[in-house]
């Protein structure tokens, strides 16, 4: 498989902030997407990383450390509808391999 | 931003017969696209990679003979479900990648369902 794990659940509360762990093989990588996920729809691309660092677009923000093999994603100010799956994708070979996602669920 | 359709959203069809679904980037040309399947509760499978006059490349355990894809030009790919069982109902979702210098971007359809009864 691809060997790239993310954290399954969690509930956070409107207004909060979460982070959103994807760890991965570093071998062969060219890229890493995250991608929001509402059930019965297709994802939606959120941010993409190829270089070391954090990437800020507006209430998300996603950060890379390519010799850990990991990165993450960071949810602010959090909306009800922010409740959903949250993809990361690591590129290889011109392919894009997924996470299972981590379902966060937002509460008032 | 960039838009992908599918055709159609949804499609129930018999045992045994075939289904077409269209993937379409709307205002932009894709370098590449790719399909995808994904069953109730787990993850995006990529099933194949399809560049523009080539033949596409099978992800490992995808029959390329059952699911036939074609993608005739820069903005259009098709993948066609042959003989279609029970089995192969899914949700099957393309995406158009557009690269551009540094930056590289994928853009998915909206995604089918496919029913087999």
């Amino acid at each position: 498989g691809q060997n790239i794990d993310q954290p399954t659940e969690m509930t956070a509360t409107e207004g909060a902030i979460v982070q959103i762990n994807c760890t991965y093989q570093t071998s062969g990588f060219n890229g890493l997407f995250w991608y929001q996920q509402h059930a019965g729809e297709a994802p939606t691309f959120l941010s993409y990383n190829v270089l070391d660092g954090l990437e800020e677009k507006g209430r998300f923000s996603s950060f890379l450390s390519r010799s850990k093999g990991y990165s993450y994603l960071l949810l602010k100010e959090l909306q009800m509808k922010d409740s959903a799956s949250y993809l990361c994708a690591v590129v290889r070979n011109n392919r894009l391999a997924f996470g299972k996602g981590n379902q966060v669920v937002v509460i008032p | 931003g960039a838009v992908v359709s599918q055709h159609p959203s949804r499609v129930i069809c018999k045992s045994g017969t075939s289904v077409k679904i269209e993937c379409r980037s709307l205002d932009f040309q894709a370098t590449t696209m790719f399909w995808y399947r994904q069953f109730p509760k787990q993850s995006l499978m990529l099933m194949a990679t399809s560049n523009e006059g080539s033949k596409a490349t099978y992800e490992q355990g995808v029959e390329k003979d059952k699911f036939l894809i074609n993608h005739a030009s820069l903005t259009l790919s098709t993948l066609t479900v042959t003989s279609a069982h029970p089995e192969d109902s899914s949700f099957y979702i393309c995406s158009a990648r557009v690269q551009e210098g540094a930056a590289d971007e994928q853009y998915f359809g909206p995604g089918t369902r496919l029913t087999v009864t």
